[in-house]
C-alpha cells in the first residue's frame, strides 16, 4: 500500500540548533516533493519545492534533500528560532494535475 | 488582501443538514483544489478544477459531496445530508498551471465544519 510517513512525535529543539525532519514514502514515484508550514487554525504555507533530479534545495535557513533511491526527503531548519515553531508537512506531487498527497506532519517546538 | 479566501470560517450544523462552502482563489490562478483535514493529520485531496472543468475527484468524495466552479472563478463545495464523520477542516487552494513549470499551491484559511 502507499504510505507517506513523517515523525508523528513533536520535535523539541533549542533555539539556535538545527532541526531535521524526515519524510519517507513507499509505493509512490513523485516527480516533485513540496514542503509546507502550517500554524494552528491556518492553512498550509508553501516553503520549498524540489524536483526528482535535484539532490538539494536551499532557501534562507531552510534546506531540503530528495533521495529517490531511499524514497526519502530531509528538511532542515538551521539556526532555529522560536518563530519556527509550527507543523511541517511534506507533500508528494505526482505530476498529473499537480494534486498533492500529504504526510501527517511533524510538529516542531523551538525553545528559547 | 489578494490571497485565497474561504467563507464561512466556521460552520456548526446538525446531522442530516446540507452545507455549502465558498472559496475565492487568487484571481489569476487557473487551478483550484479542495482538501479535507482532520486533527493531527495532513490534508487529504478531494477534487480539483482547471478553469471551470472538474478534472479529478478522490474516492474520498462520496456522492453526498459536490463541487462546482462556474466560470472558472470562485468554487463551492456542498455536502448533503451531513454525517458526524464529515466534521473536519475543509481547505481550498489555488495555483497557476503553466506548461513546463511546477508551482506551489496557495491555501486559504479553511472552513471548520462541526456536525452535531
Amino acid at each position: 500500500s502507499q504510505k507517506i510517513e513523517q515523525n508523528s512525535e513533536a520535535l523539541n529543539i533549542q533555539e539556535g540548533k538545527t532541526a531535521t525532519l524526515t519524510c519517507n514514502y513507499t509505493n509512490y514515484s513523485p516527480a516533485y516533493l513540496q514542503w509546507y508550514r502550517q500554524d494552528p487554525g491556518r492553512g498550509p504555507v508553501f516553503l520549498l519545492l524540489i524536483r526528482e533530479n535535484e539532490k538539494e534545495k536551499r532557501k534562507e535557513r531552510l534546506k531540503v534533500t530528495f533521495d529517490t533511491t531511499l524514497k526519502q526527503s530531509l528538511f532542515h531548519i538551521t539556526a532555529s528560532q522560536p518563530a519556527d515553531s509550527a507543523t511541517y508537512l511534506c507533500a508528494l506531487d505526482q505530476a498529473a494535475g499537480n494534486k498533492l498527497t500529504f504526510g501527517g506532519g511533524t510538529r516542531v517546538l523551538v525553545k528559547p | 488582501d489578494t490571497g485565497v479566501s474561504q467563507d464561512p470560517r466556521h460552520k456548526i450544523t446538525k446531522r442530516g443538514q446540507n452545507v455549502t462552502f465558498r472559496c475565492d482563489p487568487i484571481s489569476e490562478h487557473n487551478r483550484l483544489y479542495w482538501y479535507r483535514q482532520t486533527l493531527g493529520q495532513g490534508p487529504e485531496f478531494l477534487t480539483y478544477f482547471q478553469n471551470e472543468a472538474q478534472l479529478e475527484k478522490s474516492r474520498l468524495l462520496s456522492d453526498r459531496f459536490s463541487a462546482e466552479r462556474p466560470k472558472g472563478s470562485f468554487s463551492t463545495l456542498e455536502i448533503q445530508r451531513t454525517e458526524q464523520g464529515d466534521s473536519a477542516m475543509y481547505l481550498c487552494a489555488s495555483s497557476l498551471a503553466a506548461s513546463g513549470v511546477r508551482n506551489e499551491q496557495y491555501f486559504g484559511p479553511g472552513t471548520r465544519l462541526t456536525v452535531t
